[in-house]
């Protein structure tokens, strides 16, 4: 069983629409993380949480959006959606911000049309 | 600017090569951790490495963290096609804030 699960695992949209990426743990880790990948600039954290409803942002958190109402779930939203946020989009969890090191999951492969 | 510059970006060998890539900073980190990430998949952590001069191994697969803790190395003994896939360094600069990655070393080991 994987302990984190991301949805969903594809998704094309347009350009202006509004998409949520879901990210969901069952090891009731403190922690999750929401990074993107691109070619020539890796992984980029874009926002994390560190509790229920306690969120910061990362180096990239422009047009995005996350809400954690359950230690379960952590979300991004991409209120309008534009091409630059074509990307693969990963979650990962953690029990300390560092500690024994992230577990990811299986990503998102986002296209803006 | 990349925090962690990675190098080489790609390699390509034959099995039962050695290599050695390697993650560098003019920044001191608190520690290091190195993953694998291999197509389709997220990265799956190898190793945390949070001393000065600390050397780990892994198997085939030997890490070694700097001592002055900016830089961190991976060697890998007669490598197989197995271990194709992309090598992140990951690195946190103090213990309470998130990690940052390189841009990794994509390895190709050719049969």
């Amino acid at each position: 069983d994987a302990g984190i699960t991301q949805s969903p695992r594809h998704k094309v949209t347009e350009t202006g629409t509004p998409v949520t990426l879901r990210c969901h743990q069952t090891e009731n880790h403190r922690y999750m993380y929401w990074y993107r990948q691109d070619p020539g600039h890796g992984l980029r954290l874009i926002h994390y949480s560190y509790g229920v409803k306690d969120t910061d942002k990362g180096e990239v958190s422009d047009g995005y959006s996350v809400s954690r109402s359950k230690t379960e779930d952590f979300l991004l939203t991409l209120e309008s959606a534009t091409s630059s946020q074509t990307s693969v989009y990963f979650c990962a969890i953690s029990e300390g911000i560092v500690g024994r090191g992230y577990t990811f999951g299986s990503g998102t492969r986002l296209t803006v049309v | 600017t990349q925090l962690l510059e990675q190098s080489p970006q790609f390699l390509s060998i034959q099995e039962g090569e050695n290599l050695t890539v390697y993650c560098n900073s003019s920044s001191v980190f608190s520690s290091l951790q190195w993953y694998r990430q291999e197509p389709g998949e997220g990265p799956v952590l190898l190793v945390t490495v949070v001393t000065g001069g600390e050397v780990k191994k892994l198997k085939r697969l030997t890490f070694q963290f700097g001592d002055a803790r900016k830089d961190s190395s991976l060697h890998i003994t007669a490598a197989q096609p197995g271990d194709t896939g992309l090598y992140l360094c990951a690195g946190a600069k103090t213990g309470n804030t998130p990690l940052v990655f390189g841009k990794g070393t994509r390895l190709s080991v050719i049969a």
